[in-house]
């Protein structure tokens, strides 16, 4: 168990729709990431916030944002969702931020499922 | 563009026997390297990493060689075990900005 607990664990929607996954990080840990793990694209670099401020943008698609809360849990907002949006989604956490050897423990993630 | 490449895709492996998988980069500024374990169901975790002011790290029967000239660098599991079937991950990061940048996946099974 890493620590960083996502729900929920299996979401199915409709196109059109909007969801919306949450993430709580490791307890003293300050940062969140969140990638999208789909069988044509990888493992792909979503978004990154630290400390309740956006840090890195990677390849997320307009239609997607998110927030992390004083608390530090974050949340992903994925909207007028698609077919192509089915994938696992997963939150990782670490201590710091912009330093290259901090490790970022990953959750069970969220898997979507676009109808 | 995939940042990091990663080879082969899948693996099959005798119980006991090396498992060797490759992987390569082409951003100078990455200076992070690590490998994921991933099991089915299960979100990826850190198995081992390394910078490159090393050639090689080894933990247990985990080793990265890495080859800073190349630009490559490479998983070796000695020994391999049933256990160890699961999906490995690449992955390198700079600092600045560390988010990771994951290679395609290597899908190894050993064989009893």
């Amino acid at each position: 168990d890493s620590g960083v607990t996502q729900t929920p664990k299996h979401l199915i929607t409709a196109t059109g729709q909007r969801v919306t996954l949450r993430c709580s990080p490791r307890s003293g840990d300050l940062s969140v990431y969140w990638y999208q793990q789909s069988l044509d694209q990888g493992l792909q670099f979503l978004i990154q916030y630290y400390n309740g401020e956006e840090r890195a943008k990677g390849n997320i698609l307009e239609r997607f944002s998110a927030q992390q809360f004083p608390d530090l849990h974050s949340e992903l907002n994925l909207s007028s969702l698609e077919l192509g949006d089915s994938a696992l989604y997963f939150c990782a956490s670490s201590v710091v931020a912009g330093l290259a050897g901090d490790t970022q423990y990953f959750g069970p993630g969220t898997r979507l499922t676009v109808l | 563009q995939q940042q990091v490449k990663q080879s082969p895709q899948s693996l099959i492996v005798q119980k006991g026997g090396i498992s060797i998988i490759n992987c390569a980069y082409e951003n100078t500024a990455f200076d992070y390297f690590p490998w994921y374990q991933q099991f089915p169901g299960k979100g990826p975790a850190l198995l081992i990493a390394i910078r490159p002011d090393v050639s090689e790290k080894k933990e247990g029967r985990f080793t990265i060689s890495f080859n800073k000239s190349a630009k490559q660098f490479s998983l070796h599991i000695m020994d391999s075990q049933p256990g160890d079937s699961a999906t490995y991950f690449c992955a390198a990061s700079g600092t600045g900005a560390n988010n990771l940048f994951f290679g395609t996946g290597t899908r190894l099974t050993v064989i009893p």
